[in-house]
């Protein structure tokens, strides 16, 4: 079946605009999660989604960032006014749940802040 | 919070040799440990997992290794093949939480 899709792939950005970053995560999963990789880095959490609860938000670096879940499908990460230092990779995975259950990780989409 | 330490940050082995990737973590409320490949371009792709209630697990040429006192587990790929070169991460969490703590990754390269 078809895995978590990002789009876009590759984002190039003047300092200071606004981006949106998309995440499709795989049908039927009630978890997903932001991450930002940047270069050479680990994973950094950023946010997660679970079913209708509230999210965790307490890994986003500033109010600069945000993030939806319509309909506990689709989700969309927002970075406003951006920065050089928000050049990163940014991951989205799902997962069926929590307590330990794989989380399935899309390509990423690299956004470079010019 | 969790910390999550990795080492080391490469390593280069001939093929047919083993490799050893070791983590750290600093809760010892932790009892959930996967272990994540991520190739070229592409999201980490979870390899094997192990939790707090065994010590190893195995899966064919690869293994994980947990010890519960010391707080440190192990990544273990036997008789090593060039597909197997990647970045590897370790990642730490707790069940029924939702936050998973990784590791800087380690850069595999097998030598054909």
């Amino acid at each position: 079946g078809a895995g978590v899709s990002q789009s876009p792939s590759n984002k190039v950005t003047e300092k200071g605009k606004d981006v949106e970053l998309r995440c499709d995560p795989i049908s039927g999963h009630t978890a997903l999660y932001w991450y930002r990789q940047s270069l050479g880095q680990g994973l950094e959490f950023l946010i997660y989604f679970q079913g209708n609860s509230a999210p965790d938000k307490s890994g986003l670096p500033s109010d600069r960032f945000s993030a939806e879940r319509t309909g506990g499908s689709v989700s969309t990460l927002t970075i406003q006014r951006t920065q050089q230092e928000d050049s990163a990779v940014y991951l989205c995975a799902s997962s069926r749940g929590t307590s330990g259950y794989e989380q399935y990780f899309g390509p990423g989409t690299r956004l470079t802040v010019t | 919070g969790e910390n999550v330490e990795q080492h080391p940050s490469t390593l280069s082995v001939q093929e047919g040799d083993s490799a050893v990737i070791k983590c750290t973590y600093s809760d010892s409320a932790s009892n959930y440990f996967p272990w994540y490949k991520q190739e070229l371009g592409k999201g980490p792709q979870l390899i094997i997992d192990i939790r707090s209630n065994v010590g190893e697990k195995k899966d064919q040429r690869i293994a994980v290794t947990l010890n519960k006192t010391a707080k440190h587990f192990s990544l273990h790929i036997t008789e090593t093949q060039p597909e197997d070169s990647a970045v590897y991460f370790c990642a730490a969490s707790k069940y029924n939480f939702n936050k998973f703590y990784f590791g800087s990754g380690t850069k595999l390269n097998v030598k054909p």
